[in-house]
């Protein structure tokens, strides 16, 4: 069973601060990292990919992953109120499988 | 360039009857998949297709759930005699090639009493 794990929050920050989200995977051949953002009776919308190992950033948001410790993970610096919604970590075995996802981590800032 | 389109947005079915979901993928998208969102649940992969093949269904149900990407026209996904455990969002994402990233449709919300 491929499994893809994530706090459910609701994770707090206040307005300005750094927000970490984390996601573990079991499958350690796991090839593709996804971040997507969900506002609550809204559509996933994906923020980010990664495939390789170390950081990539793009804007306010870096994605960190560490294939030696199956983790993955989102940094959102200086977090704004309008980045408060459920993060989902989705995670890629090979090219041809479906996307396996997290529960999800809530994230809420506070002005 | 258009997004993932579905409809309806909302669907409200009795017990027993049958639900049809409809999504069009991104123009130039060949890859269409389903997947279901219970309530405080991450999506659930169901179905991936492309044009009139069924490429994987390992994560939709044997019965009852049927699933068509046909040459011309949206891709369906049907339930048939739905029941109250049916009811969730029903998403579906397209991709231009099998690897490549999936972008998410605004879903269909079914609801069934």
């Amino acid at each position: 069973q491929k499994e893809v794990e994530q706090n459910s929050g609701p994770l707090s920050v206040p307005e300005g601060a750094i927000a970490s989200l984390n996601c573990t995977y079991s499958d350690r051949g796991s090839q593709s990292f996804f971040w997507y953002r969900q506002y609550s009776g809204k559509s996933p919308e994906l923020i980010m990919f990664i495939y390789s190992n170390g950081d990539k950033e793009d804007g306010r948001f870096t994605a960190q992953l560490n294939k030696a410790s199956q983790y993955v993970s989102l940094l959102i610096r200086d977090s704004q109120p309008s980045d408060s919604a459920t993060y989902l970590c989705a995670v890629k075995i090979t090219g041809n499988t479906p996307l396996v996802f997290g529960k999800g981590t809530r994230l809420s800032v506070i002005a | 360039n258009a997004g993932v389109m579905q409809n309806p947005r909302h669907l409200v079915r009795r017990r027993g009857q049958e639900a049809r979901l409809r999504c069009s993928p991104m123009k130039g998208h060949s890859h269409v998949y389903w997947y279901r969102q219970l309530p405080e649940e991450g999506l659930k992969f169901m179905v991936y297709l492309q044009k009139e093949n069924i490429i994987d269904e390992s994560g939709m149900p044997k019965e009852r759930f049927s699933a068509e990407f046909p040459k011309e026209g949206p891709s369906i996904l049907r339930i048939q005699q739905v029941v109250r455990g049916d009811s969730a969002a029903y998403f579906c994402a397209s991709s231009p090639y099998v690897a490549d990233t999936q972008y998410f449709g605004p879903g269909t919300r079914l609801t069934v009493l």
